[in-house]
């Protein structure tokens, strides 16, 4: 059973408010990645990071900013949000097995009034 | 490059009736192939992959898919659904190699409604 949490689940802000969304896992994967999911929609990735200190945009352009200083820790961070930043987050993470399945947290549920 | 299509974003079936979620892909090199199941308000939940080898696969709660390289494809069955089989579900592919390694890129989904 794959171990990843993301906090909050839920999150109603006001817009031109910073934000940070968390996401924490317990497998030792060197591997995270962080999609952007409209309802009804497929996932996009965002942000991916391939270890500590490092950090790449992922296929669809974001406004969001990452950070990796711990191999557990991947948070996603928004300085001013917005109506259109209203999604659901996911984070997800993969070891360094040649499977290459990625192992997905709860989500994050982001609405920006 | 890779792609996902799904076709069919609702499938609706009787319990105990058989599932066939069809998705076709693209890929330049050879792709590995993913099968996850979304409930509501939650993460999504690994169903099955492909990898190499053999070209049926069984996953979780019943399910299996095919691998099908002649015809780039990777449907999702399961010979009598359940109730509780009623979720989104995503196809998904990445390669072991080139410039989307490791990189998911997932279907647009189908959502399956199961009736009584």
């Amino acid at each position: 059973e794959a171990d990843i949490y993301q906090t909050p689940r839920y999150l109603v802000i006001g817009t031109g408010k910073k934000i940070t969304l968390e996401c924490s896992q317990t497998m030792g994967h060197d591997k995270m990645y962080w999609y952007q999911q409209d309802p009804g929609m497929e996932l996009h990735l965002i942000h991916y990071s391939y270890g500590v200190n490092s950090t790449e945009k992922g296929d669809l352009s974001s406004e969001s900013t990452v950070s990796r200083i711990r191999t557990e820790h991947f948070p996603l961070t928004l300085e001013s949000a917005r109506p259109s930043h209203t999604s659901q987050y996911l984070c997800a993470s993969r070891g360094t097995a040649t499977s290459y399945e990625q192992y997905f947290g709860p989500g994050t549920r982001l609405t920006v009034t | 490059a890779q792609s996902v299509t799904q076709l069919g974003s609702h499938v609706s079936v009787s319990e105990g009736a058989l599932v066939l979620l069809r998705c076709n892909y693209s890929s330049s090199v050879p792709p590995y192939l993913f099968w996850y199941v979304q409930y509501p308000n939650q993460g999504l939940q690994l169903l099955l992959k492909y990898t190499t080898g053999a070209t049926l696969v069984k996953g979780i709660n019943g399910f299996e898919a095919e691998f099908k390289k002649s015809e780039t494809s990777f449907h999702l069955t399961k010979p009598s659904a359940h109730m509780s089989d009623a979720a989104e579900y995503f196809c998904a592919v990445t390669q072991a190699g080139g410039t989307s390694y490791g990189k998911l890129t997932f279907g647009q989904g189908t959502i399956l409604t199961v009736h009584p």
